[in-house]
């Protein structure tokens, strides 16, 4: 099994519609975050939490909200989706400060 | 805050030669560096890091990677491409000095190896 499973893989989505992405880790890391990646611009950082009841935003958090349910698993909602929010979702977890990310394998979000 | 540049979002390669990509840093603070690759429709994998323990990094799948403060860079190199190469990879940067620990990346390299 993946150290960071995400959920779902693919998803095709109205505009206007609620959405969830789920992340689960068995790492046992504080740290996790959430990134999207769009063709030539890298990975940007929507937001981090390094425990249950630290939430972060990132730098571009606006029509994003998460929630982390427990240590291991950390959700990212669009309340109500728009095209330019279609893009690949990223999860990811960090052990110690300043040691390598692992990640997930990604959701692919279009949103029509 | 941190930052990383890579230039030309596209590399191409003949099998076979070098691989060379660039990674600048900006930080006012010692930097901790990674360089991640990723695959087709595959998450982001770890080549390499450096944590200040040597300036030469060796990685996976036969690449390495130098730090040079004075530069503030960190480039990627590989001696022979192999048409397994072709990816997109990522150069990122950390700093223990700030609080939030964030790890920046840069806008990514995609890497075509031609036969």
């Amino acid at each position: 099994d993946a150290d960071v499973t995400q959920t779902p893989r693919n998803r095709i989505t109205k505009t206007g519609k609620r959405i969830m992405l789920e992340c689960s880790q068995t790492k046992g890391h504080d740290r996790m975050y959430w990134y999207r990646q769009d063709p030539g611009l890298g990975l940007r950082l929507i937001y981090y939490s390094f425990d249950v009841k630290d939430i972060n935003k990132g730098e571009i958090s606006d029509g994003y909200s998460v929630s982390r349910q427990a240590q291991a698993k950390f959700s990212l909602s669009l309340e109500s989706a728009i095209p330019n929010q279609t893009a690949l979702y990223f999860c990811a977890t960090r052990g110690e400060m300043n040691t390598e990310a692992f990640f997930g394998q990604g959701t692919r979000l279009t949103v029509v | 805050a941190q930052s990383v540049t890579q230039l030309g979002s596209h590399v191409s390669v003949s099998e076979g030669a070098l691989v060379l990509l660039r990674c600048n840093y900006s930080s006012s603070v010692p930097p901790y560096l990674f360089w991640y690759v990723q695959y087709p429709n595959q998450g982001l994998q770890l080549l390499l890091k450096y944590t200040s323990a040597a300036t030469l990094v060796k990685g996976i799948n036969g690449f390495e990677a130098e730090f040079k403060k004075s530069e503030t860079s960190f480039h990627l190199t590989k001696p022979s491409a192999h048409m397994s190469d072709a990816a997109e990879y990522f150069c990122a940067v950390s700093s223990s000095y700030y609080g939030n620990n964030r790890l920046a990346f840069g806008k990514g390299n995609q890497v075509v190896v031609i036969p």
